[in-house]
């Protein structure tokens, strides 16, 4: 079984629906992150946290919010969509206990259209 | 501006020739991630640098941090198809030590032609 899942992997909604994706793992991991990716853009850090009490923004957290039910579950709301947040979005985890050595590891990525 | 800067941006080679990928950037990196991304899939891990003047290789692949631990290449050897995809750097740009954040590069689309 993947180590990092996300759900949905695909989805399509409207403008101003609230969608929830949702991310779990079975690293044991304590930090967390959601980015999305554009084409041309790379990848942008939307959200972090590094426990269950510590959540902090990224780069480009206007217009999401994030929730962190257990140390295995982080969750990512859009509270109403818009269509410039058509993207892939990806959830990471990390967990080494050494500066610097932190490799992140994804999921496989959903999908969202927002139309 | 963007912090991590990749180059090329896209590159398309002949199946056998070798290729060279780049990741700069203008402040020091506290541990360069290089990740290899299927089109629409997730980040699949490939090497960590992390001490300046660092080399490590995987199969075909070769990646080099450079001494004052501001760039990185990665380079590929008589490469195949399976090769293809894009490559990412992410980097730890925390100064004076790791802040548990990647910064990524937009990414190097490499298509390799049979």
């Amino acid at each position: 079984d993947a180590d990092v899942t996300q759900t949905p992997r695909n989805r399509i909604t409207k403008t101003g629906k609230r969608i929830m994706l949702e991310c779990s793992q079975t690293k044991g991991h304590d930090r967390m992150y959601w980015y999305r990716q554009d084409p041309g853009l790379g990848l942008r850090l939307i959200y972090y946290s590094f426990d269950v009490k510590d959540i902090n923004k990224g780069e480009i957290s206007d217009g999401y919010s994030v929730s962190r039910q257990a140390q295995a579950k982080f969750s990512l709301s859009l509270e109403s969509a818009i269509p410039n947040q058509t993207a892939l979005y990806f959830c990471a985890t990390s967990g080494g206990l050494l500066a610097g050595l932190d490799e992140q590891f994804f999921g496989p990525g959903t999908r969202l259209t927002v139309l | 501006s963007q912090e991590l800067e990749q180059s090329p941006q896209s590159l398309i080679v002949q199946e056998g020739k070798n290729l060279t990928i780049n990741c700069t950037s203008s402040k020091t990196l506290y541990g360069l991630y290089w990740y290899k991304q299927k089109y629409g899939e997730g980040l699949i891990f490939l090497m960590m640098l992390q001490k300046g003047g660092e080399e490590k290789s995987h199969e075909k692949i070769t990646a080099k941090l450079d001494e004052k631990k501001q760039q990185s290449s990665l380079h590929i050897t008589a490469s195949q198809p399976s090769h293809a995809g894009i490559y990412l750097c992410g980097a730890d740009m925390g100064s004076g030590g790791s802040n548990y954040k990647l910064t990524f590069g937009k990414g190097t689309l490499l298509t390799v032609n049979p």
